[in-house]
């Protein structure tokens, strides 16, 4: 069965550093990793996606890698801004049918 | 607004009453999943439709819960006679085949 663990669970931060979510997973046979935002009692919003061939993928000021191998993933942030306040889940996919197993998040605070 | 729309947003009920939630897809998109989320943790997989056909269901869709897509286009998840365990976040999500997924907002709700 697969499992996700994303370390840490909350971070803080002061506004302007660059800060590094991880995420890891005890499958490596996965489709592809995504990473998604979620603000309180909200719903996901997709930031970056990595198909299971790629390294990694970049989007403004966040990139993720992705290690299948070590069953490891990380999201980069650069330049923290308070507005990156959210919690950052992290999911994987196995085979097409894109039932996601996620982790249970890190709990990010960017203080200004 | 041409993101997934979930509706209610919020409901509140009593245990042993039904409750239907309604999830309208990304136009274009053929594929459509349930999640479920409780507090604290990633959301969890319960089922999922490509066009009007439900492809899998999770061990956790009891006999109580079931959902529909009838037409491919919208789809309704129902609880019957809810217990105060199945209060969570309930989230729709669409996709195309092989494509990212999108998120709505999702319908929270609350047993008493």
């Amino acid at each position: 069965k697969q499992e996700v663990t994303q370390i840490p669970a909350a971070l803080s931060v002061p506004e302007g550093e660059n800060l590094v979510l991880n995420c890891s997973f005890t499958d490596s046979a996965i489709y592809n990793l995504q990473w998604f935002r979620q603000d309180p009692g909200k719903g996901l919003t997709s930031l970056l996606l990595i198909q299971s061939s790629q390294r990694e993928q970049t989007s403004g000021r966040l990139n993720a890698s992705l290690d299948k191998s070590s069953g490891r993933s990380t999201l980069y942030i650069a330049a923290s801004q308070p507005g990156d306040s959210a919690t950052y889940l992290c999911a994987v996919s196995r085979g097409s049918n894109y039932k996601l197993t996620f982790g249970k998040g890190t709990l990010l605070t960017v203080n200004p | 607004d041409t993101g997934v729309s979930q509706d209610p947003r919020h409901k509140i009920t009593k245990r042993g009453q039904n409750v239907t939630f309604r999830c309208d897809p990304i136009s274009e998109h053929n594929r459509l999943y349930w999640y479920r989320q409780t507090l604290g943790q990633g959301p969890e997989f319960l089922t999922y439709f490509q066009n009007e056909a439900q492809l899998e269901k999770s061990r956790l869709l009891s006999d109580r819960f079931s959902a529909e897509r009838p037409k491919g286009s919208f789809s309704t998840l129902e609880i019957q006679r809810t217990e105060q365990g199945d209060s969570a976040m309930y989230l729709c999500a669409s996709s195309l085949v092989y494509g990212e997924l999108f998120f709505g907002e999702g319908s929270r709700l609350t047993v008493l």
